[in-house]
């Protein structure tokens, strides 16, 4: 069965420090990934989004992934974190060629210090 | 252009009782969704809706019930609420069900006593 594991239940950075916040899938062909963020009491953003082509991928508020097929991963990075990215985020697998079912993971709760 | 509204906001109902979920997009999308979130849990699929006129369900349809009124609109209906479905409830939709790129409202708190 499909399935997406975002192993980090909360993390905490300070700011201005490097972010990176992990997800593996278990699929077994190339699927679609997403990340999304949930600010308190808000619906879930899309940052971004990877269907197929170059693995690295740019996002909104600065953010990147790389999708690692060999790893199974689509890790979610920033270079520098600002206090206003403290929210849950999501990773998704959705499934093309099986199904074509949606999956998002548990999420993982990103605290910012100053 | 509001994108995806939810009614209500928040709702308090006893065991037993019904009540229907409200959710409307104004992005001329094909496919909507309901889920629910619970902590630790990610969000889960309830139903969805690939096109006006036809419905399915997701992974957690028990005690569910819904109804895609025309392609604005997509309700979702509790017929007798237990407090295992005090959750938060989100409406999304996307373009057609393949596009997955999906626009969520913000969502329902819903407590059931």
């Amino acid at each position: 069965a499909q399935s997406v594991t975002q192993p980090d239940i909360h993390i905490t950075v300070s700011e201005g420090a490097s972010l990176e916040l992990r997800c593996n899938y278990s699929y077994g062909a190339t699927p679609y990934l997403f990340w999304y963020v949930q600010s308190p009491g808000q619906g879930l953003q899309l940052l971004l989004k990877y269907f197929s082509g170059d693995t690295l991928v740019q996002g909104i508020k600065g953010f990147e992934a790389e999708f690692k097929r060999s790893q199974s991963s689509f890790n979610l990075r920033k270079p520098s974190v600002h206090w206003s990215d403290a929210a849950e985020y999501f990773c998704a697998v959705g499934t093309p060629t099986t199904g074509n079912q949606f999956y998002f993971g548990t999420g993982t709760s990103l605290t910012v210090i100053p | 252009n509001a994108g995806v509204t939810q009614t209500p906001k928040f709702q308090v109902l006893k065991t037993g009782q019904s009540m229907t979920l409200q959710c409307a997009q104004d992005m001329n999308h094909n496919s909507m969704y309901w889920y629910r979130q619970d902590p630790g849990m990610g969000l889960r699929l309830i139903y969805y809706s690939a096109s006006e006129g036809t419905t399915d369900k997701g992974e957690v349809p028990n005690g569910y019930n819904v109804s895609r009124l025309n392609k604005r609109e997509f309700s979702l209906r509790l017929e007798s609420a237990a407090p295992s479905q005090t959750s938060v409830y989100f409406c999304a939709s996307s373009p057609d069900r393949w596009d997955y790129e999906q626009y969520f409202g913000p969502g329902t708190r819903l407590t059931v006593t």
